[in-house]
């Protein structure tokens, strides 16, 4: 079966730094993709990686090792629009499917 | 660049009743599409996904069907609603760049549906 782990709700506060991991269970691991979504809104891409090593955009940073099937969302200089939920999601090769983790809510406080 | 038009925004509708919910997509040609349910605080739940006109693979069996009758165009589709139908209905769009590549799925605005 697939299945995907990641923190419930995490809180941290305003200018700091946060981590959200995320472990998975999959055949045919492709890759491991990371959406943000504000309530009542839509998902929204931040970041992929189908290597291992870590991916940056801006304040965001993406890590991924596929030998310990794990990865983490990295959220630098943390700002109050910064709190939504966020979601660790694997791509399968040659299934085409996006399978989608429960979400980690993040709450960032003055 | 791609664009997903989903509607309708929210949906109330009593149970046994009949739902079609269509997406359309711009921008992009033989896309794969994605059909997710999200209950409330909860995560996406993959339901059906299609990598072509007419193709269309199923992840949970439920009271809900899809069809792909354009390129572009997705629907999900119930005979009969249940009440755990409710939820948030978002209709998601990946490009195909290369057999076997997903990497980056866009979101339409989503169908709050609740049924009564």
């Amino acid at each position: 079966g697939q299945s995907l782990e990641q923190p419930s709700e995490v809180t941290a506060v305003e200018g700091a730094i946060v981590q959200i991991n995320c472990t998975y269970q999959t055949s045919g691991f492709y890759g491991l993709s990371w959406y943000q979504q504000h309530d009542g809104g839509a998902p929204t891409f931040l970041s992929y990686n189908g290597l291992d090593g870590l991916e940056e955009t801006g304040r965001f940073s993406s890590f991924l090792s596929r030998s310990d099937s794990y990865g983490y969302l990295l959220l630098q200089e943390l700002q109050m629009k910064d709190s939504a939920s966020y979601f660790c999601a694997v791509s399968h090769t040659g299934g085409f499917k996006t399978i989608f983790g429960a979400g980690t809510r993040l709450f960032v406080k003055a | 660049s791609q664009t997903i038009h989903q509607w309708p925004a929210t949906l109330v509708q009593p149970v046994g009743s009949p739902l079609s919910l269509e997406c359309t997509v711009e921008g992009t040609s033989n896309p794969n599409l994605y059909w997710y349910r999200q209950a409330a605080g909860r995560g996406l739940q993959l339901l059906f996904y299609s990598v072509g006109i007419g193709q269309i693979s199923s992840e949970v069996p439920q009271n809900l069907s899809a069809s792909r009758p354009q390129d572009r165009q997705f629907i999900l589709s119930s005979k009969k609603l249940l009440l755990s139908d409710s939820g948030f209905y978002l209709c998601a769009l990946s490009p195909v760049l290369k057999l076997g590549m997903n990497t980056e799925a866009f979101f339409g605005q989503g169908t709050r549906l609740t049924v009564v």
